[in-house]
């Protein structure tokens, strides 16, 4: 059953703690992306990666890092510098170059800080 | 700067009737138009999309009426069911940067 995995669903983080979501696709998609979803402003960019050990920023990535080790894993580190983490963050995945119009994505992880 | 605008913000549809989402987009190289849908605690799904050699694409109970000289998409749902209480978001693709622009949501409410 291929789909696209987050963990946690829910996360709490304290005040100045770095923070890791996890996104797994067993989809064999070669590009894969985050998203922060906020009420009222739709889903905005935040990191984007195309290909395995390459990534690029998109248009909220401040405060955030990212890494793409694996083809499958594309991890979120919220960091300390984030000083408004509330949101719902999404994971996605496309086919890759010529196939990204199509986006596949997870259940999303809910992160609230304490 | 936002390059797709979604309207209404929130939308209350009695069951039966006709649920309608517009979108205008500024960008003339966007030629790519898929809407997504969202349930609560869910990730988006894509529901339908269009290209804009088309005016109109169906599937189903959901229509995507495309204007290419006004630059705006709308998405009808007929015959609205409370099972399609959902967010909405219709985006914009462009192939030349493989970038995908999303509107900012429609919460749509389908009473009995």
């Amino acid at each position: 059953d291929g789909g696209i995995t987050q963990s946690p669903k829910y996360l709490f983080r304290k005040e100045g703690q770095n923070v890791t979501l996890s996104c797994e696709q067993n989809l064999n998609h070669d590009a894969m992306y985050w998203y922060r979803q906020d009420p009222g402003q739709g889903l905005r960019l935040i990191y984007y990666s195309q290909i395995v050990n390459d990534f690029q920023k998109g248009d909220i990535a401040e405060g955030y890092s990212v890494s793409r080790e694996k083809k499958e894993s594309f991890p979120l580190t919220v960091t300390s510098a984030q000083k408004n983490p509330t949101a719902f963050y999404l994971c996605a995945s496309s086919k890759g170059t010529e196939a990204n119009e199509k986006l596949f994505f997870g259940s999303g992880t809910q992160l609230s800080v304490l | 700067q936002q390059q797709v605008k979604q309207s209404p913000q929130s939308l209350i549809v009695q069951k039966g009737g006709i649920s309608i989402i517009n979108c205008a987009y500024e960008n003339t190289a966007f030629d790519y138009f898929p809407w997504y849908q969202q349930f609560p605690g869910k990730g988006p799904a894509l529901l339908i999309a269009i290209r804009p050699d088309v005016s109109e694409k169906k599937e189903g109970r959901f229509t995507i009426s495309f204007n290419k000289s006004a630059k705006q998409f709308s998405l009808h749902i007929m015959d609205s069911q409370p099972g399609d209480s959902a967010t909405y978001f219709c985006a914009a693709f462009n192939f030349g940067n493989e970038k995908l622009t999303f509107g900012t949501g429609t919460r749509l409410t389908i009473i009995p």
